[in-house]
């Protein structure tokens, strides 16, 4: 079954605590990307990748990092947590061509206290 | 630029009503694709349709229907016969020929009253 994983799906942490929220894809997809959801500002996009090793600034990088080490990964890190990055996240997966795919893992409630 | 327009906040329906959320959108790509998605009170992102530019068919899936204008740039979606649990928020949604973001709508509530 075609699946976007993401883990953890619910997370309450302190302010300046490192964190990585996982996604993982089991299709092979070669571009992948984060959004947070934050009501009144919708969607907007944090990071993308393109393949392995090839990642890029979304809309709102600041705080977050990103690393593609291999295709299915794409790790979201906040190294400093505030309580601004208090969100819902969204891994993206997508299957690029004609029969274009683009799935969402579950989505991740962040809490930063 | 692109940008997706969900003119209609919010809807309330009584059960079995048809509703119609409505979808514009703009771009200069040639090639690019629309989606929607479905959002739950549980909060995950649902799939439910993918249009590509050069296919302006409209679709039919069960109660969902679609209908893809090139012509006024839109992409609308209606849903026959609601059910409550059709209760949700939907979102259309473009991405472009390099694939590197999606643009999102503000999303439409829908409500589906018993």
């Amino acid at each position: 079954e075609a699946q976007v994983t993401q883990n953890p799906r619910y997370l309450i942490t302190v302010t300046g605590k490192k964190l990585t929220v996982t996604c993982s894809q089991n299709m092979n997809h070669e571009y992948m990307s984060w959004y947070r959801q934050d009501p009144g500002l919708g969607l907007r996009q944090i990071y993308y990748s393109m393949n392995v090793e090839v990642t890029d600034k979304g809309d709102v990088p600041e705080g977050y990092k990103v690393s593609r080490k291999e295709k299915r990964n794409f790790p979201l890190i906040l190294e400093s947590p505030s309580p601004n990055q208090t969100s819902l996240y969204f891994c993206a997966s997508i299957k690029t061509g004609g029969n274009t795919e683009a799935f969402f893992g579950q989505g991740t409630r962040l809490t930063v206290v | 630029a692109q940008k997706v327009t969900q003119a209609q906040t919010e809807i309330s329906v009584v059960e079995k009503e048809d509703v119609t959320l409505d979808c514009v959108y703009e771009t200069r790509d040639t090639t690019y694709y629309l989606f929607w998605y479905k959002q739950p009170p549980s909060g995950e992102l649902v799939f439910l349709i993918r249009r590509n530019s050069f296919d302006e068919q409209n679709e039919i899936s069960g109660r969902y229907s679609w209908n893809f204008q090139k012509s006024t740039s839109s992409f609308n979606f209606t849903i026959t016969a609601s059910q409550v649990v059709d209760s949700a928020v939907y979102f259309c949604a473009l991405i472009g020929w390099n694939f590197n973001k999606f643009y999102f709508g503000s999303g439409t509530k829908l409500n589906v009253k018993p």
